[in-house]
């Protein structure tokens, strides 16, 4: 059974630019979660995947897009990087019914 | 509106001793309430967690106790060691559909010194 895994480990952008992250989700796991972790802070939750579509989001602006696709792994897309979006961005497998997750070691993304 | 709220932002703690972590939350619909535990380079990793129907799990050293009237819930480090020094957060999450989309507070970062 293999974990949660998340490419690439670091990235440096600069403002204006466009980035993509992506995750393979736990064995057998449906669902994909995404977090934005800033310095400091716990993690934020991003939006949520199941079956290809989003399922529900949180306090991200629309430039904060994602996909799933049918093998359940998962890429986030940000658009006009800012520099605030400078953090640890976490995703998370889990079932759809499962409250219990499992993170990936995380991308660390820098804009400068 | 921070909906969990994580307290003490840092801690210190002799080993052996017992490390005390707090957390309060708002939104009376979640059910779910995990424990993560961080260390540098990694994700958070599921430690502990409970849901309201139970006023406290038990778990090798890692305690929770839940208080649903007070909307409040601790961990409790036993023995405490070198080795369990990390960043902790605690969670929070609806059942259903919204399961997985967890509200986490702003961590607790733990130093067990030898």
């Amino acid at each position: 059974e293999t974990g949660v895994t998340q490419s690439p480990t670091h990235l440096i952008k600069t403002r204006g630019q466009q980035v993509t992250l992506r995750c393979s989700s736990q064995s057998g796991h449906n669902t994909v979660s995404w977090y934005q972790q800033a310095l400091g802070q716990g993690p934020q939750f991003i939006f949520q995947y199941y079956r290809e579509e989003e399922n529900g989001r949180g306090n991200f602006p629309p430039r904060f897009s994602g996909l799933q696709f049918p093998n359940y792994s998962s890429e986030l897309n940000v658009n006009a990087l800012e520099l605030d979006d400078s953090a640890l961005y976490l995703c998370a497998s889990s079932l759809h019914d499962g409250r219990e997750q499992f993170f990936g070691p995380g991308t660390r993304l820098t804009v400068l | 509106q921070q909906q969990v709220k994580q307290s003490p932002q840092s801690l210190i703690v002799q080993k052996g001793g017992i490390s005390i972590i707090n957390c309060a939350y708002e939104n009376t619909a979640f059910d779910y309430f995990p424990w993560y535990q961080q260390f540098p380079g990694k994700g958070p990793a599921l430690l502990i967690a409970i849901r309201p129907d139970v006023s406290e799990k038990k778990e090798g050293r890692f305690t929770i106790s839940f208080n649903k009237s007070a909307k409040q819930f601790s961990l409790h480090i036993m023995d405490s060691q070198p080795g369990d020094s990390a960043t902790y957060f605690c969670a929070a999450s609806k059942h259903g559909t919204n399961a997985g989309k967890s509200t986490f507070g702003d961590g607790t970062t733990l130093t067990v010194k030898p």
